[in-house]
């Protein structure tokens, strides 16, 4: 069985700091692993993956997570968080045995304030 | 391009009244996922087709939900004798697909719906 864990209900950060959240994950194989971001009543946007490679991936909007599979862990990263950047974060994983079915975390919001 | 669309974008239905959403995927998208997103909760997978292959339905939380591909395009998920507890956001997403392929899903809008 596959599962994700955000471990955090909530992030807040000021306007221009840096900004991290965290996911980790389990799957009995090579993990696949995806970053979404949902505005307020708005579907899933894509933000970036991990299948192999460089364990540092940078997505859209200036967003970057970091692969580290010791640790389980592929948290998603800013360096400059901006108001717009608001929004419900939710990290998924899959391995290559079922690679139709996501599992998703239970989402992380981010507020970024002036 | 188009992207996933899905409608009705809101519905509002008695409990014990059937209801069918609709999901139309990206062009050439051989994949199609349902999920469910319930208030405050992450998304619940459902169920999801990959060209003609038999599909998983796995994800289906009872054999009141039922859903159907046709034509390897448009997807129709069927709620039966709908319970209050199946309000919520049903989501649609398509991936270009094939086996084993761990692809980006590209999601609809949603369909918000409640069963009063």
């Amino acid at each position: 069985a596959q599962s994700v864990a955000q471990p955090e209900d909530q992030v807040n950060v000021a306007e221009g700091n840096p900004l991290t959240v965290k996911c980790t994950y389990s799957v009995s194989g090579n993990p696949y692993l995806f970053w979404y971001v949902q505005y307020p009543n708005r579907g899933l946007q894509f933000l970036l993956k991990y299948i192999t490679g460089d364990n540092l991936v940078k997505g859209s909007y200036g967003f970057e997570a970091e692969f580290n599979k010791s640790q389980t862990s592929f948290h998603l990263k800013k360096p400059s968080a901006l108001v717009s950047d608001s929004a419900l974060y939710f990290c998924a994983v899959r391995d290559y045995t079922n690679a139709g079915k996501s599992t998703f975390g239970d989402g992380t919001t981010l507020t970024v304030k002036p | 391009g188009a992207g996933v669309s899905q409608s009705p974008s809101n519905k509002v239905t008695e409990k014990g009244k059937d209801v069918e959403l609709r999901c139309d995927p990206i062009s050439g998208h051989t994949a199609l996922y349902w999920y469910r997103q319930s208030l405050g909760q992450g998304l619940e997978f459902l169920i999801y087709f990959q060209g003609n292959s038999a599909p998983d339905k796995s994800g289906l939380p009872s054999d009141r939900f039922s859903a159907e591909r046709t034509g390897g395009s448009v997807s129709t998920l069927t709620i039966q004798r709908t319970q209050q507890e199946d309000s919520a956001v049903y989501l649609c997403a398509s991936s270009l697909g094939g086996q084993g392929v761990p692809d980006t899903q590209y999601f609809g809008p949603g369909t918000r719906l409640t069963v009063l």
